[in-house]
């Protein structure tokens, strides 16, 4: 089952921020979160990860909450090319290997 | 570019009739990943090698099984193919040690249809 909940879908204007909530109650204190995104009939694309800290790189921004049980995908001047559905992801280790356990994913949509 | 690369992007077989993607990467990863993505889904992970070790998830139906000939080249088959396999199946692979953080990169998938 998957550990994130995330709203089905969210629009944007473009050049202004898009900011996407992911809800990870459950995470454990070894877990990370991931960012993935998807347009349509491609492979999921990588974006950004963290553990607890804030991250940035030049794709986006991550922002952790202090008890990890959520955090926010932040695109700070969204165009239509970033038009795609966002997944938020928490990598999970068993004992006999690792596993990326999807959330359903935010339909992106950045209009004109 | 280093990269994930599945054949075909797009794959057709008769009910019942054996198949088998192919996926190849360049990133000289350790780790490999085969996923099942429905229409309208995320993707749900079906198994995965680390290294030689084959790691089957839970509920993976033993229809599908895998295979790794190298570090280079993972393959899925699909034994008696039926209408509820048809979907995009996607390869990713990750570099990594049992508890690295490093992510994992997707190559653009195989869209299998079932006739």
């Amino acid at each position: 089952d998957a550990k994130t909940t995330q709203p089905p879908s969210m629009d944007c204007a473009e050049g202004r921020a898009a900011n996407l909530p992911c809800n990870h109650s459950t995470i454990s204190g070894n877990e990370y979160v991931y960012w993935y995104r998807q347009i349509h009939s491609q492979g999921p694309q990588y974006i950004i990860h963290g553990l607890k800290n804030n991250e940035t790189n030049e794709m986006a921004s991550l922002i952790i909450t202090e008890d990890r049980k959520s955090s926010t995908l932040i695109l700070p001047h969204a165009t239509l090319r970033d038009t795609a559905v966002y997944y938020c992801i928490v990598r999970v280790f068993y004992n006999y290997g690792q596993n990326f356990v999807f959330g359903p994913g935010t339909r992106l949509s950045v209009l004109p | 570019d280093a990269m994930v690369i599945q054949n075909p992007r797009y794959q057709v077989t008769q009910f019942g009739k054996p198949v088998t993607l192919s996926c190849s990467q360049t990133l000289n990863h350790n780790v490999m990943y085969w996923y099942q993505q429905k229409s309208s889904q995320a993707p749900k992970l079906l198994f995965h090698y680390y290294d030689k070790d084959f790691n089957n998830e839970a509920d993976t139906p033993d229809n599908f099984q895998s295979r790794r000939p190298n570090t280079s080249f993972c393959f899925l088959d699909i034994r008696s193919p039926g209408l509820g396999d048809a979907a995009m199946y996607l390869c990713a692979t990750s570099r990594g040690t049992e508890n690295s953080n490093q992510p994992q990169h997707f190559g653009d998938g195989t869209r299998l249809s079932i006739l």
